[in-house]
């Protein structure tokens, strides 16, 4: 069964801390995204990664940064938390067009609280 | 620019009613993708089906169907029989063939009471 795991379903953490959301996946994907969810406004991309070391910006990357050292692990880094932050985190892997077009698969989500 | 858009925040209706999800979309490519996820309240994203621009042929899965409509850049998304199950967000996606990512809409609440 495929799988993408995130570390953490709940977080709570208080302004300025630094956070780090972890992403699994198990599907050998070479494509990794974080998305953050909030109510009336759907799933904004935040960054993507193609492969290890690598990195895009989606359309809301301010306040965050991203790590790929390894291919199965995407880290969404959130350097000094703030309270606009609190949001359900949700990270998912895809493999490249070449393969096909295939749907994403997604985590079950973080949801962070930032007090 | 690609876009998603699901007019419909928020429908309730009464189990076994039939309901309509609305998804209207724009994009500048040829050939594209488009998409419907399911995300109960647990969380996690369920995807439901994938359909490409040049296969018009509307789609069933028991008791879900899609009607895909070119000619006004629909892709509706109709649950006959509703159950109390089917309570939960639905997202219509766009896949962005550049760079390999999912534009969504703003996701539609579909609420199934007994």
């Amino acid at each position: 069964d495929v799988k993408v795991t995130q570390s953490s379903r709940y977080l709570v953490k208080r302004t300025g801390e630094k956070v780090f959301l972890e992403c699994v996946q198990d599907m050998d994907h070479e494509n990794m995204f974080w998305y953050r969810q909030d109510p009336g406004l759907g799933l904004r991309l935040i960054y993507f990664s193609y492969d290890v070391k690598m990195k895009e910006k989606g359309d809301i990357p301010e306040g965050y940064s991203v790590s790929r050292e390894k291919k199965e692990r995407f880290s969404l880094i959130l350097e000094s938390a703030s309270t606009n932050q609190t949001s359900m985190y949700l990270c998912a892997s895809s493999p490249p067009p070449g393969r096909g077009i295939t749907e994403a698969f997604f985590g079950q989500g973080t949801r962070l609280t930032v007090v | 620019a690609q876009k998603v858009t699901q007019a419909q925040t928020e429908i309730s209706v009464v189990e076994k009613e039939d309901v309509t999800l609305d998804c209207v979309y724009e994009t500048r490519d040829t050939t594209y993708y488009l998409f419907w996820y399911k995300q109960p309240p647990s969380g996690e994203l369920v995807f439901l089906i994938r359909r490409n621009s040049f296969d018009e042929q509307n789609e069933i899965s028991g008791r879900y169907s899609w009607n895909f409509q070119k000619s006004t850049s629909s892709f509706n998304f109709t649950i006959t029989a509703s159950q109390v199950v089917d309570s939960a967000v639905y997202f219509c996606a766009l896949f962005n063939s550049g760079y390999s990512t999912l534009t969504f809409g703003k996701g539609t609440m579909l609420l199934v009471s007994p």
